[in-house]
């Protein structure tokens, strides 16, 4: 499709375990971004790419938290050792020019146990 | 104080009725504004981009005031269809490409 897709969908990881979740943007869309979405609130902004830098990380919240987008198209979002208070959804969004809204992805949905 | 803020509700509306969503921001320098609807465990989704205008796309009124640094959505003729959460958007601009989301205003519109 020609959409944002993301993968795994759902993800169910014990506490202490790393996770990998996925991210393929919209084609030719140059600018990334990751949210994390808790339980009954809005998205919260993670990091931003645009093609291959990553120009902002400032809402990654602890240094468990990484990601990268190597050849400014797919990205990977990873957490180190989870803990049950990184249980969310985890949403990619891609644009051309922000000024115009960005397209989300379905989301991961991450459980920790 | 966050730097989106909005009515969670939820609001419990009739067919037909009219509804008015609003919005606060305090970032004074925010550049463009959005309203995304999000239904029940799906993606947030792109309704309307808001400008100083005021701007219409059907049966949505969208309105920005950047004097009072407030954002409003109207909903005519609401349908069944419309139930969900309406998030108030905002993009902070600058060397920071991310949009920044009020927690949601819930809509149940009932038969």
């Amino acid at each position: 499709g020609a959409g944002v897709s993301q993968s795994p969908r759902y993800k169910v990881a014990k506490r202490g375990q790393d996770v990998a979740l996925r991210c393929d943007p919209i084609s030719g869309h140059v600018s990334l971004f990751w949210y994390q979405q808790a339980l009954g609130q809005g998205p919260e902004f993670l990091t931003y790419f645009q093609n291959e830098a990553q120009l902002d990380k400032s809402g990654l919240p602890s240094d468990r938290f990484f990601a990268e987008r190597p050849e400014g198209s797919v990205s990977t979002l990873k957490i180190q050792r989870t803990q049950q208070e990184d249980s969310a959804v985890y949403l990619c969004a891609s644009s051309l020019v922000q000024v115009t809204g960005e397209f989300f992805g379905p989301g991961t949905r991450l459980t920790v146990l | 104080r966050k730097e989106v803020e909005q009515d969670p509700g939820p609001f419990n509306v009739p067919e037909g009725a009219t509804v008015a969503f609003n919005c606060t921001y305090s970032n004074s320098a925010s550049q463009s504004f959005f309203w995304y609807r999000q239904d029940c465990r799906k993606e947030p989704k792109l309704l309307m981009s808001v400008y100083s205008s005021g701007n219409e796309d059907g049966r949505f009124t969208a309105q920005l005031n950047r004097a009072s640094q407030y954002i409003s959505l109207l909903i005519r003729d609401s349908k069944l269809s419309d139930s969900a959460t309406y998030l108030c958007v905002v993009n902070p601009g600058g060397s920071q490409g991310n949009l920044i989301f009020g927690k949601g205003t819930k809509l149940s519109v009932k038969p």
